[in-house]
């Protein structure tokens, strides 16, 4: 059974760089989409962006510029880096498995809160 | 960008059947899938391309799709279906989620 578990700093002052890993265990890591998902504190579900094993990625346009993904196929570990944080950036951040074709997101991590204040 | 929209609340009677829509332009011509989420927990995927159900879900939950508007059906709500729903869509390039609608089972 695939897992996904996550990890990185979780209190950030304001212009510092968010980082957060997600190893996955249990499945192959090619073939999908590794993507990042944050819900602010009393929103929905937002996406961030996706990177697959070969390191091609797609992002939400309104975080271009400040994100970041970074795949390592030897350790089955994809990342995301969000420069410049603000206190718009507190959230919940997911990670998660996806599949081209519409099989949507049918893995997901822990979760990982990241609160950013000064 | 793209936008899906989804109704903020839906309320049922337990036993009931209930309905949470999510439009998008030409969202018939993508393929929609569903995501239950309860307070504390990650989101669950519940319905894939539309119709399809993952190993594990209850046959009580269904999907469609056609023209701008997705729904996800919910047969013989039960209490423990009081959830967020979200809908979920790649436009090009890009995903997108929509707002999420609160199931309350009353």
């Amino acid at each position: 059974q695939v897992q996904l578990r996550q990890w990185g700093a979780g209190l950030l002052k304001p212009s510092e760089t968010l980082s957060l890993t997600c190893e996955v265990y249990g499945g192959p890591f090619d073939g999908h989409y590794w993507t990042w998902i944050r819900q602010a504190p009393g929103k929905g579900l937002e996406w961030i962006g996706e990177i697959n094993h070969s390191g091609s990625t797609n992002s939400k346009s309104s975080l271009k510029g400040r994100v970041s993904f970074s795949v390592d196929t030897s350790k089955n570990q994809f990342s995301l880096k969000l420069n410049s944080v603000t206190g718009a950036d507190t959230a919940v951040y997911y990670c998660a498995r996806g599949t081209a074709g519409g099989y949507g997101l049918d893995v997901w991590g822990q979760g990982t809160t990241v609160t950013v204040s000064s | 960008s793209y936008e899906l929209t989804q109704p903020p609340s839906v309320s049922v009677s337990p036993g009931q059947t209930a309905s949470i829509t999510c439009s998008g332009h030409k969202l018939g011509e993508k393929y929609v899938c569903w995501y239950q989420h309860k307070p504390g927990q990650s989101p669950v995927l519940i319905i894939y391309q539309d119709t399809k159900r993952p190993s594990g879900i209850p046959d009580r939950f269904s999907g469609s799709n056609s023209g701008n508007t997705a729904t996800l059906t919910i047969s013989g709500t039960q209490a423990l279906d009081e959830a967020d729903y979200y809908c979920h869509a790649w436009d090009v390039s890009a995903a997108v989620f929509g707002g999420g609608t609160k199931l309350t089972v009353l």
